[in-house]
């Protein structure tokens, strides 16, 4: 079964850096989402991304985010200068032509800021 | 707002009883979506009700959607220590580019 990828499984990093998280989406699909799920609480959206653009993202995805999907196959999501508070799981998902069906969700990242 | 709030918020069961899950939420949708998530696991997808359905059914999953109550239910019959699990309820919104979960409910299945 098709399968969304994403890497690394956890990161590690210092309070301040840059990190790009890393999915590859299923090949077919054409919407494509970054969520995040602090430790304890709700999964949250943060951003959705159609035909290279944004489609709609949350008061979460300030201007610290950015997404990108820089070749036919990656998604990334980069948080410029992280912040203990953006310790968190961060899932990708995607859905095919039309989102109702459902979508297909990553394993997540742990990202860990310290 | 919230929306997609399950309850109860955990629930423990013997292995073979019936497993009854709720969701509410307080403005209108598009789709309720129902997705389970082992401990420190990704999420996986299970069903997919439409606004203009009242049930579905895959395998030992039947969902619910009573849209004039606006609540939702999903029902896991003959449980197994392996359904043990969170399960989240997520709404879809109308222009389906968006999912917001609830709080989830953890069901423990006990052999």
């Amino acid at each position: 079964e098709p399968e969304v990828t994403q890497t690394p499984s956890h990161q590690v990093t210092q309070m301040g850096q840059e990190v790009i998280l890393r999915c590859v989406p299923i090949s077919n699909h054409l919407y494509f989402y970054w969520y995040r799920q602090i430790l304890g609480q709700k999964v949250e959206f943060l951003v959705s991304f159609y035909n290279n653009e944004i489609s709609e993202k949350s008061e979460i995805f300030d201007d610290q985010f950015s997404v990108e999907r820089p070749d036919g196959s990656n998604f990334t999501l980069k948080i410029r200068s992280t912040k203990l508070e953006d310790s968190a799981m961060y899932f990708c998902a995607s859905s095919a032509v039309d989102p109702f069906y459902g979508y297909t969700f990553g394993s997540g990242t742990r990202l860990t800021v310290v | 707002s919230q929306q997609g709030e399950e309850d109860p918020q955990a629930l423990s069961i013997q292995e073979g009883e019936n497993a009854t899950m709720n969701c509410s939420y307080k403005t209108s949708i598009n789709n309720l979506q129902w997705y389970r998530q082992n401990s420190g696991r990704g999420l996986v997808h299970l069903i997919l009700i439409r606004s203009n359905e009242r049930e579905k059914h895959s395998g030992r999953l039947r969902v619910t959607l009573d849209t004039s109550k606006k609540s939702s239910s999903l029902l896991i019959t003959a449980s197994r220590a392996a359904d043990t699990a969170s399960y989240f309820c997520a709404k879809g919104n109308n222009a389906g580019n968006m999912l917001t979960f609830g709080g989830g409910t953890r069901l423990m299945v006990k052999p």
